[in-house]
């Protein structure tokens, strides 16, 4: 069952922050991010596991609350370069083999 | 490195004409996956493997068939292809070793008219 994410897009201009959320009706062990620009594949950004604490690199960070079966990833201070489908990925399971992922948050930012 | 590559780039089909795609990766990992992108429905698993002769079936396996014999490729096949059946076909792959990202490879066009 794909987790869900919001909101479906968002338009920014640079230098402002977004916030995008992914949600899962099942309890989750990780939750893996990916950004994939327009024509381009799929890259990874971060993984969240069941009892790890918030990550982040450079102004990208996310966070998970296990409770409530939600991953949320904040975008600081964006740049033009964070534009793009951001795609969260959820595994039910310690060292699943699989994750599902969402149908994705379009990002653009603009000058 | 060449990471993950993915044969052919481009393709067009007739309706129930086969095809294979091929997946194949220079990291010597163990799992590899087959995904389809449509718009607006991100990226839904077809097929996995975790490891070399073993296959599994993902979110929308039907229409599909995969091979794993050496482990650093993947086959899709489509044995009677469908117009459902257009969409950007992605590649991955990860290693066992958790946590894992996985890699992607650049994406097979397929348009079935």
């Amino acid at each position: 069952q794909q987790p869900v994410q919001s909101p479906q897009a968002v338009i920014l201009r640079e230098g402002e922050d977004a916030v995008i959320n992914c949600s899962s009706s099942k309890a989750l062990y990780s939750v893996h991010w990916y950004r994939q620009k327009h024509g381009e594949a799929p890259v990874f950004l971060m993984i969240l596991l069941k009892g790890g604490e918030q990550k982040g690199h450079d102004k990208i960070s996310a966070s998970f609350n296990e409770k409530k079966q939600q991953s949320s990833l904040y975008l600081t201070a964006s740049q033009l370069s964070y534009s793009g489908t951001y795609f969260c990925g959820t595994g039910v399971m310690n060292r699943d083999d699989k994750i599902i992922f969402g149908k994705g948050t379009r990002l653009h930012i603009l000058p | 490195n060449a990471g993950v590559t993915q044969t052919p780039k481009f393709r067009v089909l007739k309706t129930g004409q086969s095809m294979t795609l091929l997946c194949a990766q220079d990291m010597n990992h163990e799992y590899m996956y087959w995904y389809r992108q449509d718009p607006g429905m991100g990226l839904r698993l077809i097929h996995y493997s975790v490891g070399e002769g073993t296959t599994a079936k993902g979110e929308v396996p039907d229409g599909y068939n995969v091979s794993r014999l050496k482990k650093q490729n993947f086959l899709l096949g489509l044995e009677s292809a469908a117009p459902s059946q257009t969409s950007v076909y992605f590649c991955a792959s990860s290693t066992r070793q958790g946590p894992y990202e996985q890699y992607f490879g650049p994406g097979t066009r397929l348009t079935v008219t």
